[in-house]
């Protein structure tokens, strides 16, 4: 049973504060993804990553950092947290150059900055 | 570029109503797939239905109907005779097919199906 797990479902910060979302995939996808949903926003790409050590931004990457050290492992990083950062964050893996195949999604991480 | 546009935000029905979700695209490609996601409450997308640009037949699920037309542009979802589970955010997605590489599939902003009993 292929799976997405994400390290929190719900996460409580102060602003300014370091945050560490983390994402594991165990079925050895290459691609990764991670999403912010808002309310009528939909879900919007932040980063992506197409391998270990490889970054790609996506639509909104301001505010966020990732990290690839290892193939299963992706993490989304808040440098200094804000309230505008109150989201849900979708994590998402996929197989390389595979169209046809769907996006794998964790159970997401519910975060409030306050 | 590619869009995906899901112009109705919320849908509110009564049980056993049968409902349409709309789903419009947009994209130069001759080669494409569509995907429709449900998410319920709980939070993870699930899965629904994936289809290719040169496969227009409609398909049938159970209580949910896909209605695929390339003339249109459009990727409508039925649900018939509703049930208050059915109750969720439906995302519709398009991903275009490059040659070899990673690719970033696009998603709709949702609409939101709220089923009354």
């Amino acid at each position: 049973d292929v799976k997405v797990t994400q390290s929190s479902r719900y996460l409580v910060k102060r602003t300014g504060e370091k945050v560490f979302l983390e994402c594991v995939q165990d079925m050895d996808h290459e691609n990764m993804f991670w999403y912010r949903q808002d309310p009528g926003l939909g879900l919007r790409l932040i980063y992506f990553s197409y391998d270990v050590k490889m970054k790609e931004k996506g639509d909104i990457p301001e505010g966020y950092s990732v990290s690839r050290e290892k193939k299963e492992r992706f993490s989304l990083i808040l440098e200094s947290a804000s309230t505008n950062q109150t989201s849900m964050y979708l994590c998402a893996s996929l197989p390389w150059g595979s169209v046809t195949d769907t996006q794998y999604f964790g159970p997401g991480t519910r975060l409030t900055v306050l | 570029a590619q869009k995906v546009t899901q112009a109705q935000t919320e849908i509110s029905v009564v049980e056993k109503e049968d409902v349409t979700l709309d789903c419009v695209y947009e994209t130069r490609d001759t080669t494409y797939y569509l995907f429709w996601y449900k998410q319920p409450p709980s939070g993870e997308l699930v899965f629904l239905i994936r289809r290719n640009s040169f496969d227009e037949q409609n398909e049938i699920s159970g209580r949910y109907s896909w209605n695929f037309q390339k003339s249109t542009s459009s990727f409508n979802f039925t649900i018939t005779a509703s049930q208050v589970v059915d109750s969720a955010v439906y995302f519709c997605a398009l991903s275009e097919a490059k040659a070899g590489g990673s690719y970033i599939p696009t998603f709709g902003r949702g609409t939101s199906l709220i089923v009354h009993p």
